[in-house]
């Protein structure tokens, strides 16, 4: 079945760094949607990309969608503390409409 | 202000003794789901509802069940929770932006079973 992957699980980033996680799915994907979720907190949608080749960006926040529609990134510039947590790619479940597949997530610890 | 509201926030909860997590939205979404989520883990589709129209996922045990008495509540039904349901229980409502389905999350229900 369809599976949707992120990597790292885990990422320990210095405050001001940059990083990027990275989600990949099995299957070509319709669109691919992002979320943030907060330590202790719910799932919170950032940004939904639909077109091949696709850059959308949220201030320090660049989100890409491959040419082949089956990986997305997420790259962050100069992290602050503020963006601690663990952030899931989804993607639509098996041509099931209304359903997401969630990748594990990649959570993220941020040094001061 | 809230838009998806789950009651209660934390539930403790005997081996066995049933449960009822509740759910209300403000936002008018004709889909409704329930999500279990597990420490460290992607939330897990336990059902939705299109509507009235109920969509069970193949592995939710027979343990879980849920009712969507208008489009505003609904409710997640643990018969007889066992030391594995322990877990964060969480509410979403969806729209349609460009086609696609964007989830929007209550705060979630920690259930707790001792």
């Amino acid at each position: 079945g369809q599976q949707v992957m992120q990597i790292p699980q885990y990422q320990h980033v210095q405050e001001g760094e940059d990083f990027t996680t990275y989600c990949n799915s099995s299957t070509t994907l319709s669109n691919i949607q992002w979320y943030k979720q907060r330590p202790g907190g719910h799932p919170v949608f950032l940004i939904q990309l639909v077109k091949s080749g696709e850059v959308k960006k949220q201030k320090r926040l660049t989100f890409q969608f491959g040419e082949a529609k089956k990986n997305s990134s997420l790259h962050i510039t100069a992290t602050q503390t503020t963006d601690v947590g663990t952030y899931f790619c989804a993607g639509p479940q098996d041509d099931s409409w209304g359903k997401l597949q969630f990748g594990a997530g990649t959570q993220v610890v941020v040094t001061p | 202000d809230a838009m998806v509201i789950q009651n209660p926030r934390y539930q403790v909860t005997q081996f066995g003794k049933p449960v009822t997590l509740s759910c209300s939205q403000t936002l008018n979404h004709n889909v409704m789901y329930w999500y279990q989520q597990k420490s460290s883990q992607a939330p897990k589709l336990l059902f939705h509802y299109y509507d009235k129209d109920f969509n069970n996922e193949a592995d939710t045990p027979d343990n879980f069940q849920s009712r969507r008495p208008n489009t505003s509540f609904c409710f997640l039904d643990i018969r007889s929770p066992g030391l594995g349901d322990a877990a964060m229980y969480l509410c979403a409502t969806s729209h349609t932006v460009l086609g696609a389905n964007v989830l929007t999350f209550g705060a979630g229900s920690r259930l707790t079973v001792l």
